[in-house]
């Protein structure tokens, strides 16, 4: 059974430019969050969706926003991008949207802005 | 104030000297701690689930144990593959999903032949 995808893996983007990252969850699993893991701050939730509805959202700025597709693929994206969001951004699935599923994650994006 | 502080920072053993990684959490009402190891440009991999307090996992050389304050992941014999770094998160009552976990900062495990 084919693990969670993301794609790309790596990314390098100047100041001010926008960037959109996508995800494949494992079949069947139909809630995908999106993490932050940064040297300084660790894993952070950006936030998490299930049957294309946010369900949930972290901390973040605006900048920074999500979407889920029908077939349970999702993006985000982040636009006005600041040097802080250098980052490896983190895609996990998980079998239900509540209970005690565990999540499953990908391998990541590792964003560099210069 | 971080919710998961997991000690210590760094841990090196050598190849089958036995030690335990600490992962304790401030929040109430746990509704459950996850461990997960993560490899350098990896995604954290999914190790075990504990929900209540007395709880214990077992895979391989790993044993995850759960109290009311405090998780500990026993590796036994420990060989240089086990070389990762471990992270700990919780899920627990907030208005929240289990897609938000809270995770601790990890502990970075080397083990030397």
């Amino acid at each position: 059974k084919a693990g969670v995808t993301q794609t790309p893996r790596y990314l390098i983007k100047t100041r001010g430019q926008q960037v959109t990252l996508s995800c494949s969850p494992i079949s069947g699993h139909r809630s995908v969050s999106w993490y932050q893991q940064t040297p300084g701050q660790g894993l952070q939730f950006l936030f998490e969706y299930f049957s294309e509805t946010q369900r949930n959202k972290g901390n973040f700025p605006g900048r920074f926003s999500g979407r889920q597709f029908s077939n349970s693929r999702s993006e985000m994206n982040v636009s006005t991008l600041e040097l802080g969001d250098s980052a490896l951004y983190l895609c996990a699935s998980s079998l239900e949207g509540q209970g005690y599923s565990p999540l499953h994650f990908g391998n990541g994006t590792r964003l560099t802005v210069t | 104030e971080d919710q998961v502080t997991q000690s210590p920072e760094a841990l090196r053993l050598q190849e089958g000297e036995s030690s335990s990684l600490n992962c304790s959490y401030t929040v109430s009402g746990l509704r459950g701690l996850f461990w997960y190891r993560q490899d350098p440009g990896k995604g954290p991999e999914f190790l075990f689930t504990l929900y209540s307090a007395g709880e214990e996992k077992e895979k391989e050389r790993l044993k995850a144990t759960l109290t009311k304050k405090e998780s500990f992941l026993h590796i036994t014999a420990p060989k240089p593959e086990d070389s990762a770094t471990y992270l700990c998160a919780v899920h627990y009552d907030r208005g929240s999903t289990l897609g938000r976990l809270y995770f601790g900062r990890g502990t970075q495990l080397t083990v030397w032949p």
